[in-house]
């Protein structure tokens, strides 16, 4: 198995542009989430979605911010447009069906420079 | 909602020495527990977790942890610590939820060095 997928790894951006951090996650696992961790505010939840339905936003920062999953093996979060204080690292985690072990595998992460 | 507390920021040990960290939760219904770690510059990877049954939990790499439900804790430890422990900690909880895995809630994290 090889694991959650994150692309990019690295992302530097200049401020005001669009940027589209994507994940796959594990096959069979029916829960994603999205998580952004910062040295200020730790890690934090901003969305997670069920069986492709997002189920929880309100870590969603602002407006700026937005989160799919078209399918059960793809999701995209998007920043449009983005500025400086969104730098970070955002992760993506997957979880199995399997109530109720919900432990959350996670990807290696997007590490975010908006300049 | 719920929400995490670390007690320590910052833990330097020698090798061999003991470890403990706290970690206390706040919420009013049945949680999910785990300890999750970070070496540097790397991914969260899964240590132990807690969901129900035995509240002494052994993990990975020689860890255990223990859920005291009368102090809301789920404190992490390990006899022996080596160089190769020096790493970043996460204590985290998510409710239990009918519909499926609900997000987990993170502490601050405890940085943890161990000289040699």
């Amino acid at each position: 198995d090889a694991g959650v997928i994150q692309s990019p790894r690295h992302e530097v951006t200049e401020m005001g542009q669009e940027v589209t951090l994507r994940c796959k996650p594990i096959s069979g696992h029916n829960s994603l989430f999205w998580y952004r961790q910062t040295m200020m505010r730790g890690l934090e939840l901003l969305i997670y979605f069920n069986n492709n339905v997002p189920i929880d936003d309100s870590g969603m920062p602002e407006d700026r911010f937005s989160a799919k999953m078209p399918n059960a093996s793809f999701s995209t979060l998007k920043i449009q447009p983005s500025e400086p204080r969104d730098s970070a690292v955002y992760f993506c985690a997957s979880s199995p069906p399997t109530l109720p072990n919900t432990e959350a595998f996670f990807g290696q992460g997007t590490r975010l420079t908006v300049v | 909602a719920q929400s995490v507390s670390q007690h320590n920021h910052h833990v330097i040990l020698s090798e061999a020495a003991s470890l403990e960290l706290g970690c206390n939760y706040s919420y009013g219904g049945t949680v999910n527990l785990f300890w999750y770690v970070q070496y540097p510059g790397q991914h969260l990877q899964l240590l132990l977790k807690y969901f129900s049954g035995d509240p002494l939990v052994k993990g990975i790499k020689g860890f255990e942890a223990e859920f005291i439900k009368s102090k809301f804790s789920f404190n992490l430890r390990k006899p022996s610590v080596q160089w190769s422990d020096t790493a970043e900690y996460f204590c985290a909880v998510n409710a239990r939820t009918g519909g499926g895995a609900d997000g987990l809630t993170f502490g601050k994290g405890t940085h943890l060095i161990i000289q040699p």
